[in-house]
């Protein structure tokens, strides 16, 4: 695998179910992100890790729980969603997380909630 | 706060024509600024990137941007569209501010090339 994997591809998932988003990057990056993309609305971002560690929280819901166990491997938890949370969900990675750094990003998890 | 607005939400063009797609940013900071573009199905892959130098920035795939300080844009543009340039392009701007650097993205541009 190379580049930013995210799995799955698909998901729908009811209202009351949990379920995880995964993301994995092979570029030996030290930043990771999750994205979220809705139509007609701009790419928002949702959380930042650096060397593991959270450095952004951008006042998301407490139903998007993310984990990051290493610099390599990001998850999103997802628990009691509402439909309005269907969109694209976008993983990326970079060097770090300067302002110049270019990001890389994975496929996306296509999420629908029923 | 920084922000980017893209004029036109779609641009159609013929093949071989000019593609122009329009990018003006807000920064109170000396911005980054940045193009990705987005196949189906698909991430987003950088384009190209302004950080600082030249103000002309040559990318992937024929594709060139200008950053123009007085106009706070960079547009982007490719000489002749080829078929496999339908898709979306997001412009992006990025600053320190406050020790949190972030990008943020514009609403996109999605490019159709005709035959």
């Amino acid at each position: 695998e190379t580049g930013v994997t995210q799995t799955p591809r698909h998901l729908v998932m009811g209202m009351t179910n949990k379920k995880s988003l995964k993301c994995e990057q092979h570029l030996g990056h030290n930043a990771m992100y999750w994205y979220k993309q809705s139509a007609k609305k701009p790419l928002e971002l949702m959380f930042v890790y650096n060397f593991k560690e959270q450095t952004e929280n951008n006042s998301v819901p407490s139903r998007f729980s993310p984990e990051c166990p290493n610099s390599s491997h990001l998850f999103l938890h997802l628990h009691t969603l509402q439909p309005e949370d269907s969109a694209l969900y976008l993983c990326a990675s970079s060097q770090d997380s300067y302002g110049t750094d270019t990001q890389y990003f994975g496929p996306g998890t296509r999420l629908t909630v029923l | 706060a920084q922000s980017v607005t893209q004029l036109g939400s779609h641009v159609s063009v013929s093949e071989g024509a000019l593609v122009l797609l329009r990018c003006n940013y807000s920064s109170s900071v000396p911005p980054y600024l940045f193009w990705y573009v987005q196949y189906p199905n698909q991430g987003l892959q950088l384009l190209l990137k302004y950080t600082t130098g030249a103000t002309l920035v040559k990318g992937i795939n024929g594709f060139e941007a200008e950053f123009k300080k007085s106009e706070t844009s960079f547009h982007l543009t490719k000489p002749s569209a080829h078929m496999s340039d339908a898709a979306e392009y997001f412009c992006a701007v990025s600053s320190t501010q406050g020790g949190s650097e972030k990008l943020v993205f514009g609403k996109g541009t999605k490019l159709t090339v005709n035959p």
